[in-house]
C-alpha cells in the first residue's frame, strides 16, 4: 500500500521565480491538504483540495495556488517567490468526511535565494 | 483561532527513561493527532485520539477533551525516539471535505545512549 509521495525532495529557486510541487495521496484517499513548515515551527495549513476544487484556505496570499487532478494527485504552485517562502512543504492525504485522520508525505524542502 | 501549546519545548533523556509530553488546547476539539517528525522532516502518525486512551507498543496517549489536554507517554526510550513531537487538533469540522489541522510548536526530544 503506497503512502503519500511528494516530488521533488529538494528545490532551490531565486526570488521572483515560480515553483510547482507535486503530491500523490495514499491509495484510496481523495482529499489533499498542503501545509508550510518554517524552521522551528509547526506546519501551517495552506489549502485543501477535494473533487478537484479548493475547499478551504488558510491565511496565505493568492501567490499560492493549487490544482487537483481526477486521479486525486495535487500540485502546489507558488508565484513571485520571496525569501520568506523558504520552508518545508508538506502534503497530507485523507478521506473526505469531517475530522478524519490525515497522513503526511515526506515533504519538499524549498530554498529561495 | 484555537491555540495549541506543547510542553516542555525541549526534553533530554537517557536511553531507557520514561517521559510525558503534554498538549494543551484553548477550545473544544473534534480530532487530535500526535506525530513524530524524523530528522528528514517526515511526519509519522502516532495516534489519532480525539478522546480516551490508546497504546501502541512503548507509546501511549490519553486525551481528556473536557479538560482540553492530551498526554503522550514514551516508556523505555530509545535513541530512535529522538526528533520533534507534534500535537495537532481539529477545532471546526468542515463537512465539505476534511478539516484543517492546527499544530503546536512541537517538543524536541533527544535520547542519549
Amino acid at each position: 500500500d503506497a503512502g503519500v509521495t511528494q516530488s521533488p525532495t529538494h528545490l532551490i529557486k531565486t526570488r521572483g521565480q515560480q515553483v510547482t510541487l507535486r503530491c500523490s495521496p495514499k491509495s484510496g484517499h481523495d482529499t489533499v491538504s498542503w501545509y508550510q513548515q518554517a524552521l522551528g515551527q509547526g506546519p501551517q495549513f495552506i489549502f485543501q483540495y477535494y473533487e478537484e476544487e479548493e475547499r478551504q484556505r488558510g491565511n496565505f496570499p493568492d501567490r499560492f495556488s493549487g490544482h487537483q487532478y481526477p486521479n486525486y494527485s495535487s500540485e502546489l504552485n507558488v508565484n513571485a517567490l520571496l525569501l520568506g517562502d523558504s520552508a518545508l512543504y508538506l502534503c497530507a492525504s485523507s478521506l473526505a468526511g469531517g475530522a478524519l485522520e490525515q497522513f503526511f508525505g515526506p515533504g519538499t524542502r524549498l530554498t529561495v535565494l | 483561532g484555537i491555540q495549541v501549546e506543547q510542553s516542555p519545548p525541549d526534553l533530554i533523556l537517557q536511553e531507557g527513561a520514561n517521559s510525558t509530553l503534554r498538549c494543551n488546547f484553548s477550545d473544544s476539539v473534534n480530532n487530535l493527532q500526535w506525530f513524530h517528525q524524523n530528522p528528514w522532516g517526515q511526519l509519522i502518525n502516532l495516534f489519532y485520539i480525539p478522546s480516551g486512551t490508546k497504546q501502541n507498543g512503548r507509546l501511549s496517549a490519553t486525551t481528556v477533551a473536557t479538560e482540553r489536554y492530551s498526554l503522550l507517554y514514551i516508556s523505555s526510550s530509545q535513541t530512535t525516539d529522538s526528533g520533534v513531537y507534534f500535537c495537532a487538533v481539529v477545532r471546526t469540522i468542515y463537512t465539505g471535505a476534511n478539516s484543517k489541522l492546527t499544530f503546536g510548536k512541537g517538543i524536541t526530544l533527544s535520547v542519549r545512549p
